[in-house]
């Protein structure tokens, strides 16, 4: 297994600003790096994948890029609302399994 | 999207007892079923990987003896903690990847919250 680094303190942001998050390995690039949401008491909600041959993946006010030479994804929540406030998670494909980093919780005030 | 249960949703229970998690996809025949823990401010561990009718693979540490799963049907996947203590008390979650999809998703439950006194 690998290290997965996610910023461990929690981002706060003004509503309407673009909230980044990192995510970032120590080993092999994976085959596809996914993200997901999870609110409090709450298991984990897909969000996007990204491939290890795509550099860039957009969904609605999401982005994700994929750096392999970096070893590292950005998340990215663009005109990010209070509803979006919630811990993200990185996940890395580790031979059909995923290997999930700690989480970085995003808090959005009007 | 395809949903994922689990029941109970919390349990509260006395040290050396047992208790049983249950996993169902509602939508889709799940072929593979993932049992994970995690402690507050904590990632998801992988405990274990079970597929429909085979024995569940466990992870390094997890002691299979204390923590029996099976998934006896495309639907369902148990995990039961067995003699429970005060250190087994964590958020329980289980996912499931169907037949198809060819992006690899994982269909995750909303968690089990086991506390063990």
């Amino acid at each position: 297994s690998q290290k997965i680094e996610q910023n461990s303190e929690a981002l706060n942001i003004q509503e309407g600003k673009t909230a980044t998050l990192t995510c970032n390995y120590t080993n092999y690039s994976p085959a596809y790096l996914q993200w997901y949401r999870q609110d409090p008491g709450r298991g984990p909600v897909f969000l996007l994948l990204i491939r290890e041959n795509e550099k860039e993946k957009r969904k609605e006010r999401l982005k994700v890029t994929f750096d392999t030479t970096l070893k590292q994804s950005l998340f990215h929540i663009t005109a990010s609302q209070p509803a979006d406030s919630a811990t993200y998670l990185c996940a890395l494909d580790s031979w059909g399994k995923l290997q999930f980093g700690a989480g970085t919780q995003v808090v959005v005030t009007p | 999207g395809a949903v994922v249960s689990q029941h109970p949703s919390r349990v509260i229970c006395k040290s050396g007892t047992s208790v049983k998690i249950e996993c169902r996809s509602l939508d889709f025949q799940a072929t593979t079923m993932f049992w994970y823990r995690q402690f507050p401010k904590q990632s998801l561990m992988l405990m274990a990987t079970s597929n429909e009718g085979s024995k569940a693979t466990y992870e390094q540490g997890v002691e299979k003896d204390k923590f029996l799963i099976n998934h006896a049907s495309l639907t369902l996947s148990t995990l039961t903690v067995t003699s429970a203590h005060p250190e087994d008390s964590s958020f329980y979650i289980c996912s499931a990847r169907g037949l198809a999809g060819g992006n690899n998703e994982q269909f995750f439950g909303p968690g089990t919250r086991l506390t063990v006194l």
